[in-house]
């Protein structure tokens, strides 16, 4: 079954950008992954799924800031002038057709 | 809009059992796989259990498969999950979702803790 890897931690200043990273096991290199954000104390939100071309496709109301890209096994969420409410956890999500598989998450802090 | 709402979670001590239901709204229950996903406390996310549209095919995690099963009534465009013989470790928030290809709507969860 694939398998995702992300950074446990990661840090950028208001206003700034950052990229957070969901690497994919080598056998599924080629999988749709969907990214979800967690804000604290709230259930999680789906925010855009990315296929390996880079193409992304985002949930209903969520912000021009955030977007999607990929080379290789990797996939990427980029989130553009960082305000105090994009502070989460974010979780990346792959599946095929017995099973779905989360990250570990990457929690994003907002200095 | 899409409304998941979870209910059914709470105390139970190791060994017992506990009936989780979820509610549907604002979209066509039969179109979509529905999926449940539970976090433990102060953990990430894990996917459990899910069921396609018309409920023929049902999918589980390892450590439960066996001990929960997963079923829907699309005239109640319910969802729920029937869970036997748990464990401390099954103590967690557990999600109710929908699928397209991903889960892309999120419930806002029901808490389950498995303790003596």
């Amino acid at each position: 079954q694939p398998v995702v890897t992300q950074s446990s931690s990661a840090s950028a200043s208001l206003g700034s950008s950052v990229k957070l990273t969901c690497t994919l096991s080598s056998a599924h290199s080629h999988y749709i992954i969907a990214w979800h954000q967690q804000q604290p104390g709230k259930a999680p939100r789906y925010l855009m799924k990315v296929e390996g071309s880079g193409r992304f496709n985002k949930g209903s109301g969520i912000p021009d800031r955030f977007s999607g890209s990929s080379s290789g096994a990797d996939r990427y969420l980029s989130i553009s002038n960082l305000q105090s409410e994009d502070e989460a956890q974010y979780y990346c999500e792959t599946w095929d057709i017995t099973t779905h598989v989360f990250g570990g998450g990457t929690k994003l802090t907002v200095l | 809009d899409v409304q998941l709402v979870e209910s059914g979670g709470g105390l139970v001590q190791p060994g017992g059992s506990l009936r989780l239901s979820c509610a549907a709204s604002g979209f066509i229950f039969s179109d979509y796989w529905m999926s449940w996903v539970r976090q433990a406390p102060g953990k990430g996310l894990e996917w459990v259990a899910n069921i396609k549209r018309g409920g023929g095919d049902k999918f589980y995690v390892d450590s439960v498969r066996g001990r929960f099963t997963i079923s829907r009534d699309s005239a109640k465009n319910s969802l729920y999950l029937q869970m036997n013989n748990l464990r401390v470790e099954d103590t967690a928030l557990y999600y109710c979702a929908r699928e397209d290809d991903s889960v892309d709507y999120w419930g806002q969860g029901t808490l389950v803790t498995v303790s003596s």
